[in-house]
């Protein structure tokens, strides 16, 4: 089973701290990516990596930003904390399949960030 | 403006009866799309997908059927059981060359089954 491991399922973190989020793929999947969850507004793209080194900003990533140095690592970083960045974040991780086509993604259990 | 759209932030169903979750999208170039189920304090976990070249999927009690032609997609369950409460997300991509396929979800449909 393809197993996605975010580091901690509670932070909770004070205004203007530095802030990592951790994720951690177990299938040698080429794309990984991190989305935020908020209520009524679904999962919306923070940023998202093709391959180690590379990245991409998806559809919202003011304040954050990511490292990918190993094909299995991906973490999020949030430079100085702020309390609407409150919010379920998740890790997923997906392979490129048959003619360029991703497979499905597959999530991690998601870290419940609170910023004081 | 949300290209991946779910109209209906709740849907309750009697068990054994058909639960019907619906999306809309506004990309045409979308061509893949993806139903994940959500249970609280957990991650989505995907449940079926569908590609633009057909219009019916079918897994087990899950049917997903896509009409192009009003960019509608829909999730049939049936029967609904109690589990099968949890929260819907439908997700789409469109085909790039080069970097990853994203994912764009839908705000997601919280689907009770009552028994």
């Amino acid at each position: 089973d393809v197993k996605v491991t975010q580091s901690s399922r509670y932070l909770v973190k004070r205004t203007g701290e530095k802030v990592f989020l951790e994720c951690v793929q177990d299938m040698d999947h080429e794309n990984m990516f991190w989305y935020r969850q908020d209520p009524g507004l679904g999962l919306r793209l923070i940023y998202f990596s093709y391959d180690v080194k590379m990245k991409e900003k998806g559809d919202i990533p003011e304040g954050y930003s990511v490292s990918r140095e190993k094909k299995e690592r991906f973490s999020l970083i949030l430079e100085s904390a702020s309390t609407n960045q409150t919010s379920m974040y998740l890790c997923a991780s997906s392979s490129t399949g048959w003619w360029g086509m991703n497979t499905e993604a597959f999530f991690g259990q998601g870290t419940r960030l609170t910023v004081v | 403006d949300q290209q991946v759209k779910q109209n209906s932030p709740s849907l309750s169903v009697q068990e054994g009866r058909i639960s019907i979750l619906n999306c809309d999208y506004t990309n045409s170039m979308f061509d893949y799309f993806l139903w994940y189920k959500k249970y609280p304090a957990e991650g989505p976990t995907f449940l079926i997908s569908i590609s633009s070249i057909k219009d019916k999927n079918e897994d087990g009690r899950f049917t997903v059927f896509l009409n192009k032609s009003a960019k509608h997609l829909s999730l049939h369950i049936v029967p609904s059981q109690p589990g099968d409460s949890a929260v819907y997300f439908c997700a789409a991509s469109e085909g790039s060359s080069g970097s990853a396929r994203q994912l764009t979800f839908g705000s997601g449909t919280q689907l009770t089954v009552l028994p």
